[in-house]
């Protein structure tokens, strides 16, 4: 099953309003990743988070991780319409197989 | 730097033949991904190469397999193809263990079967 699901599936949201993704998982983890993939498209990587982390910055993105309560967040400042896209989280582990697990991915549309 | 590259970038099968996609990772990386994107599945792990040795392997059957080259070059195969194989396949390279370092992917290869 899946590991990271995010929440919503979708968003829309007017340019320049902040934009929040969720990420909730199961079991522990050594770290966390989002991505970015516009339609169809190879994934870019966001921002890798320690599990020893609470938050980190990257320009206007801002990454939270809460492991006691096994989720992470993605908040956008000021989206532009170049920020639509999907935003997957993807959970890591060290001694797993299966050691990548992704989301569904949230669909984020800015409108302009 | 030169990024991800998969050849080729689109197929068409039909059921019961196999395939082969590229990958060519950044110059450097050792570590190479392979993952199949569908609408239902979403991203699922294949496997991972470092060193020419599978490190990892997702929850696929044997029909998939893969294999690493001396220069870090990937190819992954799928035999006796399936309409469900019909996916979005995507490589991803990394410094050394994904899991530590970030991920850069390639554009995919997109493939159909029939």
């Amino acid at each position: 099953s899946q590991q990271g699901e995010e929440d919503p599936q979708a968003l829309s949201i007017q340019e320049g309003e902040n934009a929040t993704m969720n990420c909730s998982y199961k079991t522990s983890i050594n770290n966390l990743q989002w991505y970015r993939q516009n339609s169809g498209r190879g994934l870019v990587h966001l921002i890798l988070i320690r599990s020893n982390e609470r938050e980190k910055h990257s320009g206007r993105l801002r990454v939270t991780l809460d492991t006691s309560k096994k989720s992470s967040s993605l908040l956008i400042t000021a989206p532009r319409a170049a920020d639509t896209a999907s935003y997957f989280c993807a959970t890591l582990f060290m001694n797993r197989d299966d050691k990548i697990i992704f989301g569904k991915g949230t669909r984020l549309h800015i409108l302009p | 730097k030169a990024g991800v590259t998969q050849t080729p970038r689109y197929l068409i099968k039909t059921r019961g033949q196999q395939v082969t996609l590229s990958c060519s990772p950044i110059s450097g990386h050792r570590s190479v991904s392979w993952y199949q994107q569908t609408p239902g599945q979403g991203l699922q792990f294949l496997f991972e190469y470092f060193s020419e040795t599978q490190r990892n392997k997702g929850n696929f059957p044997g029909r998939f397999s893969g294999r690493q080259f001396s220069n870090s070059r990937s190819e992954m195969n799928v035999s006796t193809l399936e309409l469900g194989d019909s996916a979005l396949y995507l490589c991803a390279s990394s410094y050394r263990d994904p899991a530590l370092y970030e991920q850069y992917f390639g554009p995919g290869t997109r493939l159909t079967v029939t």
